[in-house]
């Protein structure tokens, strides 16, 4: 299984500054057929089910803000929330579909300073 | 607009048994994998099985392989999730999840249900 981890466990940013969230797995989840990156990056608000921001590691889903961004290739990967915002606050989560069993990292809880 | 509605969850003692279901709409059900995802209160997020556009591959995780199925009727597009042999670890919201792209399993999971809530207590 493809183990994934984020860093940090926690964060919290002043209003208007940057945020960036780091994803690791433990296997490149980079097929070479299409070169494309098999990670999404998700929101999660209390309450809430999980939104999809970023699918195929940098591309972002209709609607969602251009101040979040991915980035990165293979095996280690950035979400940045740029200018965060105060409904910005909430658990991130990235997540490889590259294969089963698909696997979700264990969270980034972003607070506002 | 994509709707996915579950339905099923409740408390049930250890041992015990569930149909959980998602009734789906607003797309065309037969051409999108489905995947149920669970969390249990204050955890993180946990795939628990998936199931082809056409129902003819399913996958599981291995915490729950053998006693959970997935299943799928397209012609009243709803898909389910027979939870079987309950544990008190496998209380959990229970989301369904639509594939992003159709006819592709390995895909991220861009629409998702508000969840069912099982909760497995003696």
């Amino acid at each position: 299984d493809i183990v994934m981890t984020q860093s940090p466990d926690s964060l919290a940013v002043s209003l208007g500054e940057r945020a960036t969230i780091n994803c690791k797995s433990s296997q490149s989840v980079l097929y070479s057929s299409n070169n494309k990156n098999y990670l999404a990056w998700y929101q999660q608000k209390p309450g809430q089910p999980p939104k999809l921001l970023i699918y195929w590691a940098s591309t972002r889903e209709s609607g969602v803000p251009d101040r979040f961004s991915g980035s990165g290739s293979g095996t280690d990967f950035t979400l940045t929330i740029s200018n965060l915002q105060a409904e910005d606050v909430a658990v991130y989560y990235c997540q490889q579909y590259y294969s089963t069993p698909f696997t979700f990292g264990p969270g980034t809880k972003v607070d506002i300073k | 607009e994509v709707q996915l509605l579950e339905s099923g969850g409740g408390l049930v003692q250890p041992g015990g048994s569930l149909r959980l279901s998602c009734a789906a709409s607003g797309f065309t059900f037969s051409s999108y994998a489905m995947s149920w995802v669970r969390q249990a209160p204050g955890k993180g997020l946990e795939w628990v099985s998936a199931i082809s556009g056409s129902g003819g591959g399913t996958y599981y995780a291995d915490s729950v392989k053998g006693r959970f199925t997935i299943s799928r009727d397209n012609s009243k597009n709803t898909l389910y999730l027979q939870v079987n042999s309950l544990r008190a670890e496998d209380t959990a919201v229970y989301y369904c999840a639509k594939a992003t792209n159709s006819w592709e399993l390995l895909n991220a999971f861009d629409y998702w249900g508000q969840g069912t809530l099982v909760t497995v207590s003696s």
